[in-house]
């Protein structure tokens, strides 16, 4: 078993809509919790970082962590076509070597 | 642009010879790591430097594989002996505390 699971999508949406997103994971070592955005053939691009349970927002974005249930979320509001890429979770542990998830692949549609 | 480099972008090379990528971090990053991507999965950790230390190593990197940060600047990854499986993108990120930024990659493909 994978210590961090995410569905790998692909998710389609209409432009507007919300795009919600989730990984789960197994290991209590985990400390931090970050998303990233890539695009095809690019390296990923930081999003949200977040250390404890609870929310933080940033403009259209808001993450979600839920360390009882070991259970990460990202919401994006008024999706636009240039959201359409993979949103990677990836947790860092106490050394500061990050464990991804697979990615979700998101497609906003005009 | 200060954001991580990495040189080259594309590499494209038959199987059995040696290949070596350079990353360059964000300015006053002390902390560099490798990963390593294949279509369709996210980013797999190879080692990590702070500073010139060479601090961890994943089993992933097999003996084919060596890493450097000699003056705690710049970094390279050779693979020798390349292999078909070795395919992939080859990720760099540098960090100051908690925040990893990442490069655009090296993509390597072996024939």
């Amino acid at each position: 078993q994978k210590e961090v699971e995410q569905d790998p999508g692909p998710l389609s949406v209409p432009e507007g809509a919300i795009v919600s997103l989730n990984c789960t994971y197994s290991n209590s070592a985990f400390q931090y919790f970050m998303w990233y955005r890539q695009y095809s053939r690019k390296g990923p691009e930081l999003l949200m970082y977040t250390y404890s349970s609870g929310n933080k927002e940033d403009g259209r974005f808001t993450a979600q962590v839920d360390k009882s249930s070991k259970y990460i979320s990202l919401f994006i509001r008024d999706s636009q076509p240039s959201d359409s890429a993979t949103y990677l979770c990836a947790m860092r542990d106490s050394w500061g070597k990050l464990q991804f998830g697979a990615g979700t692949q998101v497609v906003v549609t005009p | 642009d200060t954001g991580v480099s990495q040189d080259p972008r594309h590499k494209i090379t038959k199987r059995g010879q040696n290949v070596t990528f350079r990353c360059d971090p964000i300015s006053e990053h002390n902390r560099l790591y490798w990963y390593r991507q294949t279509l369709g999965q996210g980013p797999e950790f190879l080692t990590y430097f702070q500073n010139e230390a060479q601090l961890e190593k994943s089993r992933l990197l097999s003996d084919r594989f060596s890493a450097e940060r000699p003056k705690g600047s710049f970094s390279t990854l050779e693979i020798q002996r390349t292999e078909q499986g070795d395919s992939a993108m080859y990720l760099c990120a540098s960090s100051f505390q908690d925040e990893q930024f990442f490069g655009p990659g090296t993509r390597l493909t072996v024939l």
